[in-house]
């Protein structure tokens, strides 16, 4: 049974570096074809993709926000870990993982979600 | 980056009704890397439909995908109550890019 989990702080302030991480069970990020995602929703928005790191190391990250991301992956520790530089507060939002396969880029499983707010 | 639009924002439907939900990309997008995904309040997106048309585990066989190009389609056979939630599609690029709709909300009249 794969289950990922997102945590992090729930309060950052504008300017600071957000650093959130996905631990996950079930699976291994050694093995062909896996890739864990990033995604985040704001209040009453819409869904946003943010960042994607596969098996083989390789990274994604989304156009608009590349500059300010970066995602790594501790394999032994079955983590994901993604940093995002100076925060604001439009970057409000509750912060997903997901695990995707290489096959069909769907994101089958996803954690519960971890609610960040940006504010002073 | 291609967009998807999605149609309607909002549907207004009763229990037992068929619910026809659109995904209009703004540029051809591989039927392998279309996904809908269905979320309820609180909750996480959970995966409905993937390469467009294949129902993943456990989804009820009243929930099928269509289309190919740049126009793809949620069908909700016979509406249950718990199927009023909100309904996205995501797209896998060539870019290796994701990008996901706007939603639609599905809303019991």
């Amino acid at each position: 049974q794969i289950t990922l989990k997102e945590s992090g702080p729930t309060l950052v302030k504008p300017t600071q570096t957000l650093t959130l991480t996905c631990t996950f069970s079930g699976f291994s990020l050694s093995t062909s074809g896996v890739g864990v995602g990033w995604i985040r929703q704001p209040p009453g928005k819409a869904l946003e993709w943010l960042a994607l790191i596969y098996w083989d190391d390789d990274k994604r990250y989304s156009p608009s926000l590349k500059s300010r991301l970066t995602i790594t992956k501790d394999t032994s520790k079955n983590q994901v870990v993604l940093t995002m530089t100076n925060m604001d507060p439009v970057d409000t939002a509750t912060y997903y993982c997901a695990h995707s396969y290489y096959y069909d880029h769907a994101f089958d499983i996803w954690g519960q979600g971890t609610m960040v707010t940006v504010s002073s | 980056e291609i967009v998807l639009t999605q149609s309607p924002g909002t549907l207004s439907l009763s229990p037992g009704e068929r619910a026809t939900l659109s995904c209009r990309a703004s540029q051809s997008v591989s039927s392998s890397y279309l996904a809908w995904y269905q979320q309820k309040p609180g909750q996480a997106p959970r995966l409905l439909i993937y390469g467009a048309s294949s129902r993943a585990t456990g989804i009820p066989d009243r929930f099928s995908g269509s289309g190919s190009g740049t126009d793809f389609t949620l069908t909700i056979s016979r509406l249950e109550p718990e199927d009023f939630a909100v309904y996205y599609c995501q797209q896998y690029g060539s870019s290796h890019m994701y990008t996901f709709g706007q939603g639609t909300k599905l809303e019991i009249k």
